[in-house]
């Protein structure tokens, strides 16, 4: 069936630290993945986004890896801080899809300052 | 401005009863969606809404009925309210295969 991500997971890191949040997707036809951040009372907010011709695309401190062989998708946060504290989702797409955007289970981020 | 907008932010009712939560965007966006958070924070899309059309309708009762009276909004009604209802429920809309922009969310809870 449809689906993406883990259980909700819990990454607890140190201020300035680096953090690394993984994330599993299931349907091998997927060619768009965004990463979303949800902070507490708020909708899911747009970070970083990669297409399936892609491995690696860099934001602002965050980087978004694609491993299409293993269906696998990590986010990387460098120099954490504590507003980067929230829940992460990782979210595939497909045109196959009818582009329903389907979301993983999440990863909590604590940051300890 | 917010971009996408949903009321009411808390929505407290008893089984039984029939409510709606409204939401606008002023982005200019062609689809907008509805999507169900759970309480493990699990985000599940109901209903998808391109130029006022259906596009996406997931396995959701049917006292569950989506309106969309012009593109930049979409209502949810929902009929005989029930416990299972209890959860956030988020509006969200794109523009074709651009990353979603949600609204704040409204938390609805069934006694």
């Amino acid at each position: 069936g449809e689906s993406v991500g883990l259980h909700l997971p819990t990454l607890s890191v140190q201020e300035g630290d680096n953090s690394i949040i993984n994330c599993a997707y299931s349907n091998s036809a997927s060619d768009y993945f965004i990463w979303y951040k949800q902070e507490s009372g708020k909708g899911p907010q747009f970070i970083i986004d990669i297409r399936s011709n892609m491995d690696k695309r860099q934001g602002q401190r965050v980087t978004v890896l694609l491993n299409k062989t293993v269906k696998h998708l990590s986010l990387q946060i460098a120099a954490t801080q504590p507003g980067d504290s929230a829940v992460y989702f990782c979210a595939e797409n497909a045109r196959v899809l009818g582009f329903k955007t389907i979301f993983g289970a999440g990863t909590r981020l604590f940051v300890k300052a | 401005d917010t971009a996408v907008s949903q009321t009411p932010k808390y929505l407290v009712t008893q089984m039984g009863n029939d409510k709606s939560i409204k939401c606008e965007q002023n982005l200019g966006h062609d689809t907008m969606y509805w999507y169900k958070q759970d309480s493990k924070k699990f985000l599940k899309i109901m209903f998808s809404y391109n130029n006022k059309e259906l596009i996406i309708n997931e396995t959701v009762p049917n006292r569950f009925s989506p309106k969309s009276p012009d593109k930049a909004h979409l209502n949810l009604h929902i009929n005989s309210l029930e416990l299972g209802d209890s959860a956030v429920y988020f509006c969200a809309s794109s523009q074709g295969e651009s990353p979603l922009h949600f609204g704040n969310g409204t938390r609805l809870t069934v006694t």
